[in-house]
């Protein structure tokens, strides 16, 4: 049964710091790797999607990485803004329709 | 880039009574679709899967007869809680899967407040 953990579970940084959301998963044979934003009361927004075949995928001031072998994926943001703050939640696909394992989230802060 | 669309965003209701929440793919086509739910300051919990045109594949725990999901053409899934109890008061969320990359575009959710 495939296992998501995300560390930290929450981080608060002070605005314009760059910082690493990390992202874990046991089994390896995944299909691909998404990471989400989600704020309060809403539903989640697509951030990036890795594919199984891919080792990392930009868009503006997000890089995200997938290590299939070691089981891991980081989200990296620089230089962050207040707008930022929401729970950034990683989802692992893989096995029949798509299943998919999401983990249990970094909510984070940016304070200005 | 793609938009999934869920209906209500919040609704009400008394104990007893059932509620349709819709889920639509505005603008690709969702061979799949995911129902969720989320506990307060939790993650999502996956409850059923659903494929156009065939029945829902439900998780471990979740009872179909309560939870009924339809999934008649490839931009629309429904969830209709049954019978609807406080128990039942929480946050759903759909996913749609795109045919061509397997990336999930979420609905905004909806929030049912069983009283």
């Amino acid at each position: 049964k495939q296992e998501v953990t995300q560390i930290p579970a929450a981080l608060s940084v002070p605005e314009g710091e760059n910082l690493v959301l990390n992202c874990s998963f046991t089994d390896s044979a995944i299909y691909n790797l998404q990471w989400f934003r989600q704020d309060p009361g809403k539903g989640l927004t697509s951030l990036l999607l890795i594919q199984s075949s891919q080792r990392e995928q930009t868009s503006g001031r997000l890089n995200a990485s997938l290590d299939k072998s070691s089981g891991r994926s980081t989200l990296y943001i620089a230089a962050s803004q207040p707008g930022d703050s929401a729970t950034y939640l990683c989802a692992v696909s893989g096995g029949g329709y798509q299943k998919v394992t999401f983990g249990t989230g970094t909510k984070l802060q940016v304070i200005p | 880039g793609a938009v999934v669309s869920q209906h209500p965003s919040w609704v009400i209701c008394k104990s007893g009574t059932s509620v349709k929440i819709e889920c639509r793919s505005l603008d690709f086509q969702a061979t799949t679709m995911f129902w969720y739910r989320q506990f307060p300051k939790q993650s999502l919990m996956l409850m059923a899967t659903s494929n156009e045109g065939s029945k829902a594949t439900y998780e471990q725990g979740v009872e179909k007869d309560k939870f009924l999901i339809n999934h008649a053409s490839l931009t629309l899934s429904t969830l209709t809680v049954t019978s609807a109890h406080p128990e039942d008061s929480s946050f759903y969320i759909c996913s749609a899967s795109s045919r061509n990359t397997g990336e999930l575009f979420f609905g905004e959710g909806s929030r049912l407040t069983v009283l």
